[in-house]
C-alpha cells in the first residue's frame, strides 16, 4: 500500500496569516508519461463528510477560494492557505488516487490561534 | 446538483452483516465511479471500494474477503455489505462519487454520512 504520511498533526495560526501543511507518500504518485501527480486535498469540517479541494496535486476545485493552493510532486506535497479565514478551521486531509488501494494521510487539524 | 443520501441500520450485531444502501439523485447514476469510505469515531478516512458504471468493481485488500458494492441502474442506487462485522467495523460510512480522471476516480461527490455501530 502506498502509505500517506501528513504533518504537523495539527497547527494554530492566526486569522489572515499562512497555513502550511505537508504530505508525503511513501511510493512516487507521479506518472511521468502525462507528468500528473495523482494527489488529492480534502477539507473536512467538523460533523460534515470531506469536500474535494485540489486534484492533480495543484488544481483547484470549482468554488474553491484562491487562498487555497498545492503543490509539490513525486512523493512531497504542500497545501497552503495563503491568508487563514475563520471558515477554514476543519481538518485537512491529502489522498493518493495513483494505485489501489486508495489511501489518505492521517489528516492535519487547522485551528485559529 | 448530483446528491447522495445513505440509509443504514444504526446498530448492527456482532457477526451479522452491515448493509448500506445509497441513493443518487439529481442525475443518473450510469457515470461515474461510486464507492465508499468509512471513518472510525475521532479516526481518519479509510477507502472500501468503489464501483464503476460499468459494474466493474475494486476493494481494499483490508476488507475485500468481506465486502460487497452493488449496483442498481434501476433504482439509481449502490449498495454496501459488509459480512461477519466486529466493534472494528464501527465507523461513519460515506457514500461517495467519483468522477473519472484519466482512468482514475477522484471522490467530488460525498453524502452526509450514517454512523454505523456493532454491538450487541
Amino acid at each position: 500500500d502506498t502509505v500517506m504520511t501528513q504533518s504537523p498533526d495539527s497547527l494554530a495560526v492566526s486569522l489572515g496569516e499562512r497555513a502550511t501543511m505537508n504530505c508525503k507518500s511513501s511510493q512516487s504518485v507521479l506518472l511521468s508519461s502525462s507528468n500528473k501527480n495523482y494527489l488529492a486535498w480534502y477539507q473536512q469540517k467538523p460533523g460534515q463528510p470531506p469536500k474535494l479541494l485540489i486534484y492533480w496535486a495543484s488544481t483547484r476545485e470549482s468554488g474553491v477560494p484562491d487562498r487555497f493552493s498545492g503543490s509539490g510532486s513525486g512523493t512531497d506535497f504542500t497545501l497552503t492557505i495563503s491568508s487563514l479565514q475563520a471558515e477554514d478551521v476543519a481538518v485537512y486531509y491529502c489522498q493518493q488516487y495513483y494505485r489501489t488501494p486508495l489511501t489518505f494521510g492521517g489528516g492535519t487539524k487547522v485551528e485559529i490561534k | 446538483q448530483m446528491q447522495l443520501q445513505e440509509s443504514g441500520p444504526g446498530l448492527v450485531k456482532p457477526s451479522e452483516t452491515l448493509s448500506l444502501t445509497c441513493s443518487v439523485s439529481g442525475g443518473s447514476i450510469s457515470r461515474y465511479y461510486w464507492g465508499c469510505i468509512r471513518q472510525p469515531p475521532g479516526k481518519g478516512l479509510e477507502w472500501i471500494g468503489y464501483i464503476y458504471h460499468d459494474g466493474s468493481s475494486n476493494y481494499n485488500p483490508s476488507l475485500k474477503s468481506r465486502v460487497t458494492i452493488l449496483l442498481d441502474t434501476s433504482k439509481n442506487q449502490f449498495s454496501l455489505k459488509v459480512r461477519s462485522v466486529t466493534a472494528a467495523d464501527t465507523a461513519v460510512y460515506y457514500c461517495a462519487g467519483a468522477s473519472d480522471f484519466d482512468s482514475r476516480p477522484i471522490f467530488d461527490i460525498w453524502g452526509q454520512g450514517t454512523m454505523i455501530s456493532v454491538s450487541s
